[in-house]
């Protein structure tokens, strides 16, 4: 079956500094990758995507390339702010026109102190 | 254009009773996925409609129901409810149809069953 697998949080990182957070998939055909923020009280907001071997996906300073040869989608960002502390997802889909249907990692919380 | 809406955000219910939550999608989405989080089994897949029928269910009891009308919006039925059916259900439309569609994601529905 498809899976992912997500570094474990929570993860308290000084503003500025850098992050880093791992993800790792296993999966039956070629996957979409994707990166969702949950914010306190909120539902999921798309942060990034990639749909095919070495794309990057970039959005709000953070990227993700999609390595098939390791099967990863590290969550990346050069200096972090207070306003990122938020939970991660990390996903995969595999549509094939009709099944349409996410499978997420468990969520890396991540703190921001100024 | 207007986001996804879920109906109501918080409801509290007594175990026995039976809930209905709501969804509107995006609109042009025919798509509709149900999501349950909850903080020991994280986000798990409930099942998927399009065109008013469902398409893929994921692996919890008959208890959970679904079903989409012809305008796209999709209601979520949950009988009989338990203490472990507390949880943020959340609702997520895609345009489908296509390869790699990305999910758009609701606020979520806070359930509380005491």
């Amino acid at each position: 079956g498809n899976s992912v697998t997500q570094m474990e949080g929570p993860v308290t990182l000084s503003e500025e500094a850098f992050l880093t957070i791992n993800c790792t998939y296993t999966a039956t055909g070629y996957p979409s990758l994707f990166w969702y923020v949950q914010y306190p009280g909120e539902g999921l907001q798309l942060l990034l995507k990639a749909t095919k071997a070495d794309d990057k996906g970039s959005n709000k300073g953070f990227e993700a390339t999609y390595r098939k040869e390791t099967t990863s989608f590290h969550l990346e960002k050069g200096s972090v702010q207070v306003s990122d502390s938020a939970v991660y997802f990390c996903a995969l889909s595999i549509s094939n026109f009709g099944n349409e249907k996410l499978t997420f990692g468990t969520g890396t919380r991540l703190t921001i102190i100024p | 254009k207007a986001g996804v809406t879920q109906t109501p955000r918080y409801l509290i219910k007594t175990r026995g009773q039976q809930v209905t939550l709501s969804c509107s999608p995006i609109s042009g989405h025919r798509s509709v996925s149900w999501y349950q989080q909850t903080p020991g089994q994280g986000l798990q897949f409930l099942f998927e409609y399009f065109s008013e029928t469902q398409r893929n269910k994921g692996n919890f009891p008959g208890r959970f129901s679904g079903r989409q009308f012809s305008n796209s919006r999709s209601e979520m039925n949950v009988s009989t409810l338990e203490l472990g059916d507390s949880a943020l259900y959340l609702c997520a439309s895609a345009r489908a149809g296509t390869l790699n569609t990305e999910a758009f994601f609701g606020q979520g529905t806070r359930l509380t069953v005491v």
